[in-house]
Parts: structure tokens; sequence; C-alpha cells
């Protein structure tokens, strides 16, 4: 079973649409949590990650996500996309339980329309 | 400046040839990683090596042989290719030991094509 789900793998939406991708991780215990973006053609950057203390985190680009223990979730929000946010999206969790290895989601595809 | 590079950018190569790939970091990071994104954008860790020693070795074939002669540079030396090898091929670098606490910094990415 995949330890990190993104149930959305695409996501088309307008400009000026609020954006929000689901991630869920199923470990127990201390987790650190990332959310990563892949524009067309380019590596990896990350957007926002959460350690401790406040769970709603703010990120670059005006990205956001809230950590809900309780949910196992990690959820990203920005109320307004342009179509420069068009990219995949990948969650990533780190966890004592699984070794400590970054583990990430399978990522969702979010195509914006100009 | 280029924090992670890797070389080189595509890679189309014929079943059963060698080839290598390589990553260089010049952020003074003690850890690099390589990651295997298949077709359907699954990234996968296979190596992590903390100071030129191997902390994470996954379950890869060992056709995959990483090989880190200074802690900036980690490559990855691929024996007999096969199809099912063709991906994106991703180096990675984080200060820390454990490669999860602090934040990892990718390369550009390597496209392998196996024909």
């Amino acid at each position: 079973a995949q330890s990190v789900s993104q149930h959305n793998h695409h996501v088309i939406l307008s400009e000026a649409a609020s954006l929000e991708l689901g991630c869920n991780y199923s470990y127990g215990g201390t987790v650190n949590l990332f959310w990563y973006v892949q524009y067309p053609g380019q590596h990896l950057q990350l957007l926002l990650k959460y350690f401790s203390g406040d769970p709603l985190v703010k990120g670059i680009k005006g990205f956001e996500a809230e950590f809900i223990k309780s949910k196992f979730s990690f959820n990203l929000r920005k109320p307004s996309v342009q179509w420069s946010d068009t990219a995949e999206y990948f969650c990533a969790v780190n966890a004592k339980a699984a070794g400590n290895k970054l583990t990430f989601g399978g990522g969702t595809r979010v195509l914006v329309k100009p | 400046d280029t924090a992670v590079s890797q070389t080189p950018k595509y890679l189309v190569t014929q079943m059963g040839n060698d080839k290598s790939i390589k990553c260089e970091q010049n952020l003074g990071h003690d850890t690099m990683y390589w990651y295997k994104q298949d077709s359907k954008k699954f990234l996968k860790i296979m190596f992590s090596y903390n100071n030129k020693e191997l902390i994470i070795n996954e379950t890869v074939p060992n056709r995959f042989s990483p090989k880190s002669p200074d802690k900036a540079h980690l490559n990855l030396h691929i024996n007999s290719l096969e199809l099912g090898d063709s991906a994106v091929y991703f180096c990675a670098s984080s200060q820390d030991q454990l490669g999860g606490v602090e934040t990892q910094y990718f390369g550009p990415g390597t496209r392998l094509l196996v024909l």
C-alpha cells in the first residue's frame, strides 16, 4: 500500500480559481512534511515544509499547507492560481517509522487554463 | 550557479550498454541521493550517501552502482542497461545525515531512454 497518497492525479482549472491538493500519509509518530513542485521540463523545487509549530505553513508563490495530525493530512492550497502554476506537485513525507527516508506521493498534475 | 548539477541531461542508449550519470553539488552538503522517476511520475529513492558512505540502499538491481569519490559528487553507474531502466534519474543533496529532516535540493534530472 502506498504510504503517501495524493488522491487527485490531474486537476484542470482556470486562472483565478482556488486550488487545493490533497495529501495523506500512513505513518504514525513524528513526521516532517514537504510539498515540491516540478514545472514542465524543470527539476523539483521546494514549495514549503512543515517540521513543527504552527500547522498552517506559508510557502513561496502564495502557496500554503495545513498539517492536520488527526487526519494524517497535509493539503496544499492556493487561493488564486495563475497560468504559471501549471506543474506537477509532489507531497513528500519523512517519518522515523519509515527509516527517515523521504517518501513521495504519486504527484498531481495541475493545468491552469489562461 | 547551479546548486545540484547532473550530466548528461539526456541519454539515449541501446540495451546491454553500460552508462554513467554524474552528479555534483556545490552546497557543501553531507548527504547525496539518487532517485528514479518512472513514466507514471512516481519518485522513489535508490541510494543515499553521507560523506562518501552508503546510508540507504533500496531494493535496486546490482547493475546499479553508486560511486562517491568525495562528498560533493555521487555518480551512478548502470551496467547492462534494460528497457525498464528508462526513466528520469534525479540527484539530490541535503545537509543532514539522516536525509529527511533537512530539505533536499534536487538536480535537473537525467532523462534516460533505453532502446
